[in-house]
């Protein structure tokens, strides 16, 4: 059974640009969560969707941005890119809202 | 602000030793109490959940958990250098809207 995929592994972009990443859930798991990690430090925060709805938003500015579709997959946007939100992006899912979750292997964000 | 704070260490610890991870949260209605290993430049991987005051024994690992001091703990017995990680805590909670709260992790050294 394939766990959580996430794509893509690496990514470079420049100052002012946007990102899209994405998710796959594991099969079964309705809850999909997106966190950022910088070195050094625990992961943060960043949405909490549930069966397609958002449940939770964390300290992020507008230009974060995220939704899950019908099959529970998501994508999680950043607009106009700063240098500090180079980080790993992690995303995990769920079977609900209290279970453990399951992380992907991330995504390394490098802005210039 | 609801918290959860972990000594950051390092903690080094011999080879064949016990070592114990220690985490505290303020949230007095946390109910789901998380352990995960983190490689360097690798995502979280789920160790231990326990959810009921007392311990959790699985293979070398035993979650404590005392509800009335607000604690939750991981020992590791028979450490082995693969051990060598960091250990993140993770508590969960109905009045954060399901989101993990996390430490900011201990760094595990084990010597052989």
């Amino acid at each position: 059974d394939a766990g959580v995929t996430q794509s893509p592994t690496h990514l470079i972009k420049t100052r002012g640009q946007h990102v899209t990443l994405r998710c796959s859930p594991i099969s079964g798991h309705k809850s999909v969560s997106w966190y950022q990690q910088v070195l050094g430090q625990g992961p943060q925060f960043i949405f909490q969707y549930y069966e397609k709805e958002e449940r939770g938003r964390g300290n992020f500015p507008d230009r974060f941005s995220a939704r899950q579709f019908p099959n529970y997959s998501s994508e999680l946007n950043v607009n106009a890119l700063l240098l500090g939100d180079s980080a790993l992006y992690l995303c995990a899912s769920s079977l609900g809202q209290l279970y453990s979750y399951t992380f992907g292997s991330g995504t390394r964000l490098t802005v210039v | 602000q609801k918290e959860v704070e972990q000594n950051s260490g390092p903690l080094s610890v011999p080879e064949g030793a016990i070592a114990s991870l220690n985490c505290t949260y303020s949230d007095r209605g946390s109910q789901s109490f998380f352990w995960y290993r983190q490689y360097s430049g690798k995502s979280p991987e789920l160790i231990m959940s326990i959810y009921s005051n007392g311990d959790k024994e699985d293979g070398r690992f035993t979650a404590q958990l005392n509800k009335a001091s607000q604690y939750v703990s991981l020992l590791i017995r028979d450490s082995q250098p693969s051990d060598s990680a960091t250990y993140l805590c993770a508590v969960n909670t109905e009045d954060s809207n399901y989101q993990l709260i996390w430490g900011a992790g201990t760094k595990l050294i084990i010597k052989p």
